[in-house]
């Protein structure tokens, strides 16, 4: 069976921390990986889209890098705001997203 | 560019009553997925459209939900009848084709069956 596993599950940091969420998956064959953001009641935001040839992508203050042989992504998050808090998701593409459970991260002033 | 729009936001009924949800995919995206998201979890694939063929429907409940995507662009899903435990978000999604591509994600349709 084809699963995806987020650590941490939940997260607090006060303002202005570096954070590292992990993910991690069970199937090589993948065409790509997306981690997302959502904020409670809402759907998903796209963040960062790697592809299966890539290793890392950045967008602002947020890196996420990918390696397929050991089946891990990680999501960099710099200089972390209060607006970070949210539930970030990651996903890999083998045709449909194969999502994790999440990590709720809470960033406080 | 607007994004991927669903209605309703919200839809509260009895158990036993049908229901529908529907979605528009951002213009020009030939694939469209309908997923379910549970409270704490993430989502989970309902079912797949290129244009308007079915590709993947292998999750989808047959015996009570059922979906269409009849020109090949806006989606409609129903479930008939509904159950407490169909309780959950549905979230719609499309992306320029398969596979490769980002799949962006509308806002969702939270449904209470009570």
């Amino acid at each position: 069976k084809q699963e995806v596993t987020q650590i941490p599950a939940a997260l607090s940091v006060p303002e202005g921390e570096n954070l590292v969420l992990n993910c991690s998956f069970t199937d090589s064959a993948i065409y790509n990986l997306q981690w997302f953001r959502q904020d409670p009641g809402k759907g998903l935001t796209s963040l960062l889209l790697i592809q299966s040839s890539q290793r890392e992508q950045t967008s602002g203050r947020l890196n996420a890098s990918l390696d397929k042989s050991s089946g891990r992504s990680t999501l960099y998050i710099a200089a972390s705001q209060p607006g970070d808090s949210a539930t970030y998701l990651c996903a890999f593409n083998t045709d449909k997203l194969i999502f994790g459970t999440g990590t709720r991260l809470q960033v406080f002033p | 560019e607007a994004g991927v729009v669903q209605s309703p936001r919200y839809k509260i009924i009895e158990k036993k009553q049908p229901v529908a949800f529907w979605c528009n995919p951002i213009s020009g995206h030939n694939t469209l997925y309908w997923y379910l998201q549970n409270l704490g979890q993430g989502p989970e694939l309902l079912i797949r459209y290129e244009n308007e063929e079915a590709v993947d429907d292998s999750q989808l409940p047959k015996d009570r939900f059922s979906a269409e995507r009849l020109k090949g662009v806006d989606s409609t899903l129903k479930i008939q009848p509904a159950e407490l435990g169909d309780s959950a978000v549905y979230l719609c999604a499309s992306s320029p084709s398969r596979g490769y591509n980002e799949q962006f994600f509308g806002p969702g349709t939270r449904l209470t069956v009570l």
